[in-house]
């Protein structure tokens, strides 16, 4: 069964520095989503990309974040100047259209910021 | 505002015993409702979509509109079914799934 890739698995990255979180959605699907979850919290969305742009965001999701698909297989995550609430595990989904067809989650990156 | 509520941050039973997960929702509209399931160490993956209406490792769940609830449940719990579950609304016109909190589950033996 086809599966959403993420790397890498686990991040440590110091505070202040950019971090990029890669993603190869499952290849026909055609919606990318990114999700968080903080240490003991709920699954939170982030963003969501279809035709080469940002469909929704969330308020979480700030200057500081930003959204790619540099090829037609990578979709990446950046955050340009991590603090240490960012800190959490990042999850990206796809899913083949926009109505109620389940999204597939990747596996996640931990992303921890010192 | 759409919000996802698991009253239940752990639950334990034991093998064999019933099992009941409970969702409740807040959504103006039609809701659209998932339940998905986290193994030790692994991805979210679906469980179950209520318009599916189907039994998926003999777990079902209903929704019910009277009571704003999207409950999982199992008849005989079995000791792979330990895991972390989430409910989530899907939200059309955001494109986006509204998780609950997750519940732990652990079966004992």
């Amino acid at each position: 069964e086809p599966e959403v890739t993420q790397t890498p698995s686990h991040q440590v990255t110091q505070m202040g520095q950019e971090v990029i979180l890669r993603c190869v959605p499952i290849s026909n699907h055609l919606y990318f989503y990114w999700y968080r979850q903080i240490l003991g919290q709920k699954v939170e969305f982030l963003v969501s990309f279809y035709n080469n742009e940002i469909s929704e965001k969330s308020e979480i999701f700030d200057d500081q974040f930003s959204v790619e698909r540099p090829d037609g297989s990578n979709f990446t995550l950046k955050i340009r100047s991590t603090k240490l609430e960012d800190s959490a595990m990042y999850f990206c989904a796809s899913s083949a259209d926009r109505t109620n067809q389940p999204q597939h989650f990747g596996d996640g990156t931990r992303l921890s910021i010192l | 505002a759409q919000r996802v509520t698991q009253p239940e941050k752990l639950l334990s039973v034991f093998k064999g015993a019933p099992v009941e997960l409970k969702c409740n929702y807040s959504y103006s509209g039609s809701p659209e409702l998932f339940w998905y399931v986290q193994y030790s160490r692994q991805r979210l993956q679906l469980l179950l979509r209520h318009i599916s209406r189907e039994s998926i490792k003999g777990f079902t769940a209903d929704l019910n509109k009277g009571e704003t609830s999207f409950h999982l449940k199992k008849p005989f719990a079995q000791e792979e079914d330990s895991a972390m579950y989430y409910c989530a609304l899907w939200l059309r016109g955001a494109q986006k799934l509204v998780f609950g909190q997750g519940t732990r589950l652990t079966i004992n033996p």
